[in-house]
């Protein structure tokens, strides 16, 4: 299994831009987890889904970010405009049912 | 609130030592426990997963362990290597919200394994 992947692994971008994030998950997943991680604040969960279905977004920083995830092999995050602040480093991850989560490699933002 | 909490922030020892590495959370009713490890620049690359009704898990020269009375997890890393050299960190589920599969994080271990 190739295991979770992310593109693109490095996104630079200017203040006001869109940014897509995007995520394939492992095939067989039922759940999907959308992190970000600062040097400031960690590892936080910002959204997950469960059979596709946006299960809790409580960790959606502002309305600027979004998530879908049209079908079972492919999701994104979105935010729009992007701020400096934004910038971190987004992981995707995915597990079936309640065990273990396998993270995908990340796909470091800046926002200038 | 659940929080989870990890010492050392860092750690630097000479090859061959076997260590320990420590993870404390504040509300014992957790459903599992999840140690990763995760190079610089890196993902995080699932280690052990231990359920609440275990008391270890081995993977290896590691070893993990719970005692959810006591809100603590252990990572014991036997006759480390310089290709342990990684951040460490443990996560538990925020079931206070309800949610089985979120998962707070500790802000990890930075373990350093010189030759």
């Amino acid at each position: 299994d190739a295991g979770v992947i992310q593109s693109p692994r490095h996104e630079v971008t200017e203040m006001g831009q869109e940014v897509t994030l995007r995520c394939k998950p492992i095939s067989g997943h039922d759940y999907l987890f959308w992190y970000r991680q600062t040097m400031m604040r960690g590892l936080e969960l910002l959204i997950y889904f469960n059979n596709n279905v946006p299960i809790d977004d409580s960790g959606m920083p502002e309305d600027r970010f979004s998530a879908k995830m049209p079908n079972a092999s492919f999701s994104t995050l979105k935010i729009q405009p992007s701020e400096p602040r934004d910038s971190a480093v987004y992981f995707c991850a995915s597990s079936f049912g309640r065990n273990e989560q396998f993270f995908g490699p990340g796909t470091r933002l800046t926002v200038l | 609130k659940q929080e989870v909490t990890q010492i050392p922030a860092a750690l630097s020892v000479p090859e061959g030592e076997n260590l320990v590495l420590n993870c404390s959370f504040t509300d014992s009713a957790i459903y599992n426990l999840q140690w990763f490890r995760q190079d610089p620049g890196k993902g995080l690359t699932s280690l052990l997963l231990i359920q609440s009704s275990q008391r270890e898990q081995t993977s290896g020269r590691l070893n993990a362990s719970l005692d959810k009375s006591s809100g603590r997890s252990t990572l014991y890393i036997a006759a480390s290597q310089p290709g342990d050299s990684a951040t460490y960190l443990c996560a538990v589920p925020n079931l206070f919200s309800g949610g089985y599969n979120k998962l707070i994080f500790g802000a990890g271990t930075r373990l350093a394994v010189h030759p």
